[in-house]
């Protein structure tokens, strides 16, 4: 079955600063790959997708890149702000008409020093 | 459009006791998926309803079990509470076709077994 491994697994920046955190799975199979955003106490939250047919994807401060030969997949933030303190997860999931199941990755807490 | 919503949102259980969740989907989203969120095991997936079917599975003993009813409104049921069945269990809508993948979560329902 699909795994995926994130890293780091924490990550402090300054007010700012660019933070990058990678993923890698292990199902060539996987072809959709969200990120999700979860506040302390707050249900996981959307923030970006890329499918296997897109290298790259970009919106506003945040981009994801996709490697499918290497199987990985990176979120970068530009520019950070506290409120993007949080923890971030990978996800990736075969997707088609019989089934869909997202395998994630640990988690990375990134915090955002103002 | 209403998110996704889940009740209860806290519950309390004895071992040995069985629980059901209720996951109510965003309007005209046909697929709901649990997942499970510890702190050891990350957010893990329990299985996948769509049109009143079980799609797919993940690896969860038989005490964890659940339905769709006609509506897309899902239960989840868990028999034979353990202490380790602890944890934040999610369930996330998703409308489910070749264009259309995202997952959106519900705030969860807290499960504390004693």
């Amino acid at each position: 079955g699909e795994n995926v491994e994130q890293h780091p697994s924490t990550l402090s920046v300054q007010e700012g600063d660019s933070a990058v955190i990678k993923c890698t799975y292990s199902d060539s199979a996987s072809n959709y790959f969200p990120w999700y955003k979860q506040e302390l106490g707050k249900r996981p939250q959307l923030i970006i997708d890329i499918r296997s047919n897109v290298g790259e994807k970009k919106d506003q401060r945040i981009a994801v890149t996709l490697n499918k030969t290497a199987k990985h997949f990176s979120l970068h933030i530009t520019e950070t702000q506290p409120e993007d303190s949080a923890v971030y997860f990978c996800a990736a999931s075969p997707m088609n008409t019989g089934f869909q199941k997202l395998v994630f990755g640990t988690g990375t807490r990134l915090l955002v020093s103002p | 459009k209403a998110g996704v919503t889940q009740t209860p949102r806290y519950l309390i259980k004895t071992r040995g006791q069985q629980v059901t969740l209720s996951c109510s989907p965003i309007s005209g989203h046909r697929s709901v998926s649990w997942y499970q969120q510890t702190p050891g095991q990350g957010l893990q997936f329990l299985f996948e309803y769509f049109s009143e079917t079980q799609r797919n599975k993940g690896n969860f003993p038989g005490r964890f079990s659940g339905r769709q009813f006609s509506n897309s409104r899902s239960e989840m049921n868990v028999s034979t509470l353990e202490l380790g069945d602890s944890a934040l269990y999610l369930c996330a809508s998703s409308y489910r076709d070749r264009d259309s993948y995202e997952q959106y979560f519900g705030p969860g329902t807290r499960l504390t077994v004693t």
